[in-house]
């Protein structure tokens, strides 16, 4: 059983250049979710959806896209790189999506980024 | 908003003592979860314990437990019997609303001999 699968685990863009985070499960969640890690900050959600096709934006949305095409993946796309964005990111899911949100993360093991 | 906060950046302790964390949070709704996340070196993020709003009798694992106090909207987390291994960084977390779960800024713990 993998869990939740990131890849790649590094990665070095150049200011302006586009790339795609990938995200897989394989335990049925509804419920999958990107978040960004920076130092003092804690993680702050980027997107989430609850079930194929249906997502919706978390707190800093800005400069990301995503779909869910499959109950499976959930990729996160960038379309042109900034510093800014320069971050650890970590994928997530929950079964069981609730009215009170998801009961249990799972977390991934986390992209490092780096945009110079 | 619905705001986390933790408000102990590092917190030291030797080697089979207790140590307490710290965890407040805000927000208007009834029914919600607490959670508490460990993240070691490898960087890894570990369920350590979680609380339904709910529910009035604190969430125990193992050497790991919560205070819970609703009408406070606090949190804390209690670590007994520390282990190296418990060296991490410690994040606070409540699904604030409806599909989403928010973060504290998180706790350094550094167990030592």
């Amino acid at each position: 059983n993998a869990g939740v699968t990131q890849t790649p685990k590094f990665q070095v863009l150049k200011t302006g250049q586009s790339m795609t985070l990938q995200c897989a499960q394989d335990m049925n969640h509804e419920y999958m979710s990107w978040y960004r890690q920076d130092p003092g900050m804690g993680l702050r959600l980027i997107h989430y959806s609850v079930g194929a096709g249906i997502t919706d934006q978390g707190e800093v949305p800005n400069g990301y896209n995503v779909s869910r095409s499959t109950t499976e993946d959930f990729p996160l796309r960038l379309l042109s790189a900034a510093p800014s964005q320069t971050s650890v990111y970590f994928c997530a899911s929950s079964p069981y999506m609730r009215v009170s949100g998801p009961e249990k993360l799972f977390f991934g093991s986390g992209t490092q980024l780096s945009v110079l | 908003a619905q705001t986390v906060t933790q408000s102990q950046p590092e917190m030291s302790v030797q080697e089979a003592e207790t140590v307490t964390l710290s965890c407040t949070y805000d927000t208007s709704e009834s029914n919600y979860y607490l959670f508490w996340y460990k993240q070691p070196p490898s960087r890894q993020m570990i369920l350590v314990i979680r609380q339904e709003a709910y529910k009035q009798q604190n969430a125990t694992e193992n050497r790991f437990s919560v205070n819970f106090q609703k009408a406070a909207k606090s949190f804390s987390l209690k670590i007994s019997d520390s282990q190296l291994g418990d060296t991490a960084m410690y994040f606070c977390a409540f699904t604030a609303s409806w599909g989403k779960l928010q973060f504290g800024a998180g706790t350094q713990v550094v167990v030592t001999p």
